[in-house]
């Protein structure tokens, strides 16, 4: 089956980095779907960052482009997210996910990571 | 960008009732709406996709409808399990956005 799983440091400094990592198992990363990070504050609702396909294609959500990479490792069947300039405003857990359009990104998001907290504090 | 508003924002119902859901889009996202139920500590499940098919493995008593800017999630006959946090969601012009959610509780 499909699984998701985010990893990276729990705590980041303020203009530090937030870098986070999600390796999926049970599928090929290269199967012809997009994948995403979508975060979410404490308390609060849903945020899309951005998506990449197997090419490295990406599309970044508009109001973090500037702070925002998404790359594609296909050797580790994995992909990550790498957050510049954070401060406390980026203080969310963090969700990879799977589209499960083919080819073509249907924005609709089949299969989560369970979630990964990060604090950005001194 | 497409701003999705949910209403109402809290819904207090009792298990075997009905429960409806809106979400409206500031513009037009013909039928391309999704929706997901999301509990305390764990991530968001697919409910509905194309605003009226329901994801893998979701039970008959949800529903969706609507098209153009007005969306409706229906739970015909709610299960203890049902009550939780749904949000809606597009995705138009390279850009998702989701509803601010509605948090359905126990009355």
């Amino acid at each position: 089956q499909v699984q998701l799983q985010e990893s990276g440091p729990g705590l980041v400094k303020p203009s530090g980095t937030l870098s986070l990592t999600c390796a999926v198992s049970g599928v090929s990363i290269s199967s012809g779907n997009w994948w995403s990070w979508v975060r979410q504050p404490p308390g609060k609702g849903l945020e899309w960052i951005g998506e990449i396909y197997q090419t490295g294609a990406t599309n970044y959500n508009a109001s973090l482009k500037s702070r925002v990479t998404i790359s594609v490792d296909k050797s580790r069947n994995q992909f990550s997210l790498r957050l510049t300039s954070v401060t406390a405003a980026d203080t969310a857990v963090y969700y990879c996910a799977r589209d499960l359009g083919q080819w073509l990104a249907r924005g609709y998001f089949d299969y989560w990571g369970q979630g990964t907290q990060v604090t950005v504090s001194s | 960008e497409i701003v999705l508003t949910q209403s109402p924002a809290t819904l207090s119902l009792s298990p075997g009732e009905r429960a409806t859901l809106s979400c409206r889009a500031s513009q037009s996202v013909n039928s391309y709406l999704a929706w997901y139920q999301q509990k305390p500590g764990q991530a968001p499940r697919l409910l509905m996709y194309d605003a009226s098919n329901r994801a893998t493995g979701i039970p008959a008593r949800f529903s969706g409808s609507g098209s153009g800017t007005d969306f409706t999630l229906t739970i015909s006959s709610l299960e203890p399990e049902d009550f939780a946090v749904y949000y809606c969601q597009q995705r138009s012009n390279w850009m998702i956005t989701f509803g601010q959610g509605t948090r359905l509780e126990i009355k």
